[in-house]
């Protein structure tokens, strides 16, 4: 069964306090590896994609960095808009094409 | 940019009845899907369609759960007869096969089961 465990469940930063969101994954060969913001009462909103390891994706203040078992998202000096639930989701082989498995996600505090 | 739309954002109905949430995938797309989530816990797959048929469905989707694709625009999730424990954020989310390769997702529909 895939599975996407993300950690740490909550993170409260000051801002300009940088720090890294981890996403660990088991999968029956991985297709993707995807990155989602999501606000209160919100959908997810698509950040990044990794297909392999080794990858990295940047953008603005967020890094997605990706390893054969588990995915990093590096923020660098955060600003209270950065303020959001992070969601890891997995796209695995052997399932209809787009099918996602999300983490439980990782509550993001940035105080100013 | 493009979007996904969905009504109604809110929908409180009593428990045995039936209702149907709609969506309006972005209108390229040929892969769509529904997702849930339960207050304070992950977002969970239920469906996923393609070609006016399902493509895989989990086993929260059981005979009570069905979707359809009335015409060119709009996907639907009907609930037979809504029990306590639907009570959720329903996301429909749709995709391309020509890129960008990732789901745009919906702004969601709270569905409260009383």
């Amino acid at each position: 069964e895939d599975q996407v465990t993300q950690s740490p469940e909550a993170l409260r930063l000051q801002e300009g306090e940088s720090s890294s969101l981890n996403c660990s994954y088991t999968v029956s060969g991985l297709r993707g590896l995807f990155w989602y913001r999501q606000d209160p009462g919100k959908g997810p909103e698509f950040l990044f994609t990794l297909y392999s390891a080794g990858e990295e994706k940047e953008k603005e203040r967020l890094k997605a960095t990706l390893t054969k078992k588990e995915s990093f998202l590096h923020i660098t000096a955060p600003k209270p808009e950065d303020s959001a639930t992070y969601l890891c989701a997995v796209e695995a082989g052997g399932t209809s094409y787009g099918k996602l498995t999300f983490g439980q996600g990782t509550i993001l505090t940035v105080h100013p | 940019e493009p979007e996904v739309t969905q009504t109604p954002s809110h929908q409180v109905t009593q428990m045995g009845q039936e209702v149907i949430l709609r969506c309006v995938p972005i209108s390229n797309h040929l892969y769509f899907y529904w997702y849930r989530q339960i207050l304070g816990q992950k977002v969970e797959f239920l469906v996923s369609f393609y070609n006016n048929e399902i493509s895989e469905k989990s086993e929260i989707f059981d005979d009570q759960f069905s979707v359809e694709r009335p015409d060119g625009s709009n996907f639907t999730l009907k609930i037979r007869s809504t029990k306590l424990e639907d009570s959720a954020m329903y996301f429909c989310a749709s995709l391309t096969d020509r890129g960008p390769l990732f789901q745009y997702f919906g702004p969601g529909t709270r569905l409260t089961v009383t």
